[in-house]
């Protein structure tokens, strides 16, 4: 069964510190693995796309990392600001081309940044 | 560039009524999907619509529909409104296939 998996749940970090979020997957065949970010009350806001390929891919303070064999992802920020709390939502495309219905959502973790 | 438009962006209904709930994708932008978010689920998807083709639907009830007009513009319909229909309803558009998504701010529907 195709399942994404985030750790951890929520986080509580001080202001400055960096963090890792981590995903873990379980999806075939594998097309492309996303990171969104989503404040309360709004919609999701895309942060980086992956695909196989690719082992790294970085959005100012936010570095995705992503492990093919290891079917992991991890999510990293540095020098976290208040503005970076947020739900973190890791999703996995389930196929090449095809509908957004193969996307495989994970639950989020939810970050919490504080001065 | 304008972005993906919902509305109403907050409902309130009582049990057995029906709902509308209206998407404005991305100029150009030919595919649009539907999520319902709850705290305990995430989001879940409801259907996607291309070119006003129903492209894959998720594992909603009978309740849940939607359409999409020749301008793009899409709408999604839950009939017979129950407690738990209660959630975030967030449209995405993308340019299609499984490119990237573009959210709008979403519907939040209560159920009383």
């Amino acid at each position: 069964k195709n399942q994404v998996e985030q750790s951890p749940q929520s986080l509580i970090i001080l202001e400055g510190k960096n963090c890792t979020l981590q995903c873990n997957y379980t999806v075939s065949p594998f097309s492309n693995l996303r990171w969104y970010k989503q404040d309360t009350g709004r919609g999701p806001v895309s942060l980086t796309i992956m695909t196989f390929s690719e082992n790294t891919k970085s959005n100012g303070r936010y570095t995705a990392t992503l492990d093919a064999d290891t079917k992991q992802s991890s999510l990293h920020i540095t020098a976290s600001q208040l503005s970076d709390s947020a739900s973190y939502i890791c999703v996995v495309s389930a196929r090449l081309g095809g509908s957004q219905g193969n996307l495989i959502f994970g639950k989020g973790t939810k970050l919490s940044v504080k001065p | 560039k304008a972005g993906v438009t919902q509305t109403p962006r907050y409902l309130i209904k009582t049990r057995g009524q029906q709902v509308t709930l209206s998407c404005s994708p991305i100029s150009g932008h030919r595919s649009v999907s539907w999520y319902q978010q709850t705290p305990g689920q995430g989001l879940q998807f409801l259907f996607e619509y291309f070119s006003e083709t129903q492209r894959n639907k998720g594992n909603f009830p009978g309740r849940f529909s939607g359409r999409q007009f020749s301008n793009s513009r899409s709408e999604m319909n839950v009939s017979t409104l129950e407690l738990g229909d209660s959630a975030l309803y967030l449209c995405a558009s993308a340019l299609g296939g499984t490119g990237e998504l573009f959210f709008g701010e979403g519907s939040r529907l209560t159920v009383l």
